[in-house]
């Protein structure tokens, strides 16, 4: 069965400071990864997504994402954090062929000054 | 801006009523998906549809129903509306039949 599974429901980090978010993953075929954003109010905005090739993808807002078949992790992780960057994150998971998205359940971000 | 556009942002209604949220995809976009956001289910995917034909079906109720027009914007209709129908109410869209590519702001749906 599909499905994605974010650890951290809620992560506090200080301004400057290194992000790390986990996401596991469970498909039956070659999966697609996709990270998310959320800013309160406002609809999704993708950061990265994963299809095929080197497995380290580079998103916007300086946001990369490493993808681990051996871990089936999608983890996304930021150098420095800034805190516009306060938001919800959304993993999530589809295939060839497929025209659903598997979300995981967020992991809420807060940005301490 | 995703340029996909929901109206209307917040809706308020009592049970049993029947509510439309529409949705204008980003331009040049024949796909458009239905996905639900509430606390305790997260975010589902409830349907797509594919230059006016539906292409795919998820955890949508009976009691929704959703279609898309010729000049490709499309409708989620609820009806018999219950509490547990509250939630926001994400609509998206791409190119092709893939993947949702670009989501809109989400139509918050309140029920009384």
């Amino acid at each position: 069965a599909q499905s994605v599974t974010q650890p951290d429901i809620h992560i506090t980090v200080s301004e400057g400071a290194s992000l790390e978010l986990r996401c596991n993953y469970s498909y039956g075929a070659t999966p697609y990864l996709f990270w998310y954003v959320q800013s309160p109010g406002q609809g999704l905005q993708l950061l990265l997504k994963y299809f095929s090739g080197d497995t380290l993808v580079q998103g916007i807002k300086g946001f990369e994402a490493e993808f681990k078949r051996s871990q089936s992790s999608f983890n996304l992780r930021k150098p420095s954090v800034h805190w516009s960057d306060a938001a919800e994150y959304f993993c999530a998971v589809g295939g060839t062929g497929a025209n659903n998205l598997f979300f995981g359940t967020g992991t809420r971000l807060t940005v301490i000054p | 801006d995703s340029g996909v556009t929901q109206t209307p942002k917040h809706l308020i209604t009592a049970t049993g009523q029947r509510v439309t949220l529409r949705c204008s995809p980003r331009s040049g976009d024949l796909s458009v998906y239905w996905y639900q956001q509430s606390l305790d289910q997260g975010l589902q995917f409830l349907i797509q549809y594919y230059n006016g034909e539906e292409r795919a079906k998820g955890n949508i109720l009976e009691r929704f129903s959703a279609q898309q027009f010729p000049d490709l914007h499309s409708e989620l209709n609820l009806s018999s509306l219950e509490l547990g129908d509250s939630a926001l109410y994400f609509c998206a869209s791409s190119v092709g039949g893939g993947q949702p590519q670009h989501f809109g702001d989400g139509t918050r749906l309140s029920i009384l």
